[in-house]
């Protein structure tokens, strides 16, 4: 099975530096990975999504990912951070289990952003 | 249409007692998902629907669980006898095919609470 490791629960930036949260994965073969932000009492919202195109993701809020097989990661990152972008994000994997496609989920990194 | 819909938001329950939750997809998903997620930690799968066929259930989905989807569109998830480890967040998502390199759309979920 597959499965997705969250490297820091809680990241805290300064309002305008660079964001790094840190994602790896362990695969059998070639997976689909997503980036999803939660804010406070809000759903799930979909950041990016790599399925084996371009390994430079772009998504939405100004964040992107790049897929690194060799290293099987999928780093997410943004050049400047914003009060905005405080909240839980969560590394996803596809995986193949039981006979269907399905989402496992990493433990989630809180991202903090200090004024 | 304006996406996945859940209610209620919040439920607090006290122990022992029956709760059911309802879940709307986006109209013309076929597939229907259910997961739950407990504090600090990724969202966990539960059960999923195609149409309105259950077609796997977690082994998380203990007896006391029931899910249905009776006419393909809307889903509830029933807890009977409610217990205090049943205190989760429970987000319902849907998607369209079994593609999961789309990824899934979440709605804002149900907090249960259980006293």
């Amino acid at each position: 099975a597959q499965s997705v490791t969250q490297l820091d629960s809680h990241v805290s930036v300064s309002e305008g530096t660079p964001v790094l949260l840190r994602c790896n994965y362990s695969s059998s073969y070639s997976p689909s990975l997503f980036w999803y932000v939660q804010h406070p009492n809000k759903g799930l919202q979909l950041l990016l999504k790599y399925t084996s195109a371009a390994t430079l993701v772009k998504g939405i809020n100004g964040f992107e990912a790049e897929f690194k097989k060799s290293e099987t990661s999928f780093h997410l990152t943004k050049p400047s951070a914003h009060m905005s972008d405080a909240a839980e994000y969560f590394c996803v994997v596809s995986d193949w289990m039981d006979s269907s496609y399905k989402l496992i989920f990493g433990s989630g990194t809180r991202l903090l952003v200090r004024p | 249409d304006t996406g996945v819909s859940q209610d209620p938001r919040h439920k607090i329950t006290k122990r022992g007692q029956n709760v059911t939750f309802r879940c709307d997809p986006i109209s013309e998903h076929n597939r229907l998902y259910w997961y739950r997620q407990t504090l600090g930690q990724g969202p966990e799968f539960l059960t999923y629907f195609q149409n309105e066929a259950q077609l796997e259930k977690s082994r998380l989905l203990s007896d006391r669980f029931s899910a249905e989807r009776p006419k393909g569109s809307f889903s509830t998830l029933e807890i009977q006898r409610t217990e205090q480890g049943d205190s989760a967040m429970y987000l319902c998502a849907s998607s369209f095919s079994e593609d999961v390199r789309y990824g899934y759309t979440f709605g804002s979920g149900t907090r249960l609470t259980v006293v």
